[in-house]
């Protein structure tokens, strides 16, 4: 079964740019959670989506935004960027996060962004 | 508000010996635990997990002990040995939530 797989794996933007990052889940997982990961912060969670549906968010801006479509595929979207910015990206796939079922997340390689 | 903590950035082990990796929580809602191992230039790997109704998990060289009352779980590798060098990553979550909560990690590296 192939891995979770994301596009690109390297970005180089300028600030006020905007980006989209591609994710692909796990065949048959319909749970995809999107994380940054910074030196020191460990992985900061952006938000999951389950059947093309936002289930949960966290504490970032509303330059960041996201989407899933009905393949479960998953993109990420980050407007106006900033040098902050810059990070690992990481996408994670699991069966279901909710309810009654623990389902480890698998994750992506991850596209490492580069803001100048 | 970090919710998982790791306190310790970095360990070095020599090969053979036990490594212990700490973690705590103060959320008491989480009631799922994961260890993940990162090496650069992937993506974290899952390694064990273990659910509040048990206090310890076991996998081969690795297990998780979960003391729930200190909200403290750890990892220990025993033997270690220098392909166990990487970031590892604490992770947590609730039953009723959909959201893993990860520590800032902490670098291992087993000295041949």
């Amino acid at each position: 079964k192939a891995g979770v797989t994301q596009t690109p794996r390297y970005l180089i933007k300028t600030r006020g740019q905007q980006v989209t990052l591609s994710c692909s889940p796990i065949s048959g997982h319909r749970s995809v959670s999107w994380y940054q990961q910074t030196p020191g912060q460990g992985l900061q969670f952006l938000f999951e989506y389950f059947s093309e549906t936002q289930r949960n968010k966290g504490n970032f801006p509303g330059r960041f935004s996201g989407r899933q479509f009905s393949n479960s595929r998953s993109e990420m979207n980050v407007s106006t960027l900033e040098l902050g910015d810059s990070a690992l990206y990481l996408c994670a796939s699991s069966l279901n996060l909710q309810g009654t079922d623990y389902n480890e997340q698998f994750f992506g390689p991850g596209t490492r962004l580069t803001v100048l | 508000d970090q919710q998982v903590k790791q306190n310790s950035p970095s360990l070095s082990v020599q090969e053979g010996r036990i490594s212990i990796l700490n973690c705590d929580y103060t959320n008491s809602m989480f009631d799922y635990f994961l260890w993940y191992k990162k090496y650069p230039a992937e993506g974290p790997t899952f390694l064990i997990s273990i659910s509040s109704i048990k206090d310890k998990n076991e996998d081969g060289r690795f297990t998780v002990f979960l003391n729930k009352s200190a909200k403290h779980l750890s990892l220990h590798i025993v033997p270690s040995q220098p392909g166990d060098s990487a970031v590892y990553f604490c992770a947590a979550s609730a039953l009723t939530g959909n959201q893993f909560y990860f520590g800032t990690g902490t670098s291992l590296t087993v000295i041949p």
